[in-house]
């Protein structure tokens, strides 16, 4: 039932750096788009979210990319830091199905001093 | 956003007896809440879903007579994992939608030995 493909599962990124994290669905009835950030025995923390109708969204360090035709999103990191290091999850839900949402795999980020 | 507050964070408990785990919504009535289910490494797999004064929606492949959720108010919703076993072990959240956005309880670790 995958409907959200994550990649990649893992990444090591260099204190300042950036890292991009993307995510694929399947399903056109998805019109809400969150990223999750998981530390360790936590619950997910909703990082940032964006709608079909923006192609961009940014909050600080963070930056959402979203192409409708491709069916992609993304999630940028500008200089990232060792804090930032945790599980990122994309997920995505349709007007339908509310605040029910399908999840990506995960990507687990390491930022190195 | 919302508070999502989750009790108990972490259970260990006999194989073979039940466990109930809360979830309330702090600051706003949830109609409708969900429960997730996070293998170590793994995404998140939603469960159910929860509705005031109604029966839950499980999901395919979730054993509804193992998994009980009650919604009896709209701030709380509890999770009976009954006559669990070793295989239950895992970690339960729960969330909460508002205004088309989902939030997250800090989740309960269950052990079950």
């Amino acid at each position: 039932q995958q409907q959200v493909k994550q990649s990649p599962q893992s990444l090591i990124v260099q204190k300042g750096g950036i890292s991009i994290i993307n995510c694929a669905y399947e399903n056109t009835a998805f019109d809400y788009f969150p990223w999750y950030q998981q530390f360790p025995g936590k619950g997910p923390a909703l990082l940032i979210a964006i709608r079909p109708d923006v192609s961009e969204k940014k909050e600080g360090r963070f930056t959402i990319s979203f192409n409708k035709s491709a069916k992609q999103f993304s999630l940028h990191i500008m200089d990232s830091q060792p804090g930032d290091s945790a599980t990122y999850f994309c997920a995505a839900s349709g007007e339908t199905s509310g605040s029910r949402l399908t999840f990506g795999e995960g990507t687990q980020l390491t930022v190195n001093p | 956003g919302a508070v999502v507050s989750q009790h108990p964070s972490r259970v260990i408990c006999k194989s073979g007896t039940s466990v109930k785990i809360e979830c309330r919504s702090l600051d706003f009535q949830a109609t409708t809440m969900f429960w997730y289910r996070q293998f170590p490494k793994q995404s998140l797999m939603l469960m159910a879903t929860s509705n005031e004064g109604s029966k839950a929606t499980y999901e395919q492949g979730v054993e509804k007579d193992k998994f009980l959720i009650n919604h009896a108010s709209l701030t709380l919703s509890t999770l009976t994992v009954t006559s669990a076993h070793p295989e239950d072990s895992s970690f339960y959240i729960c969330s909460v939608g508002r205004n088309g956005w989902a939030f997250f309880g800090q989740g309960t670790r269950l052990t079950v030995v």
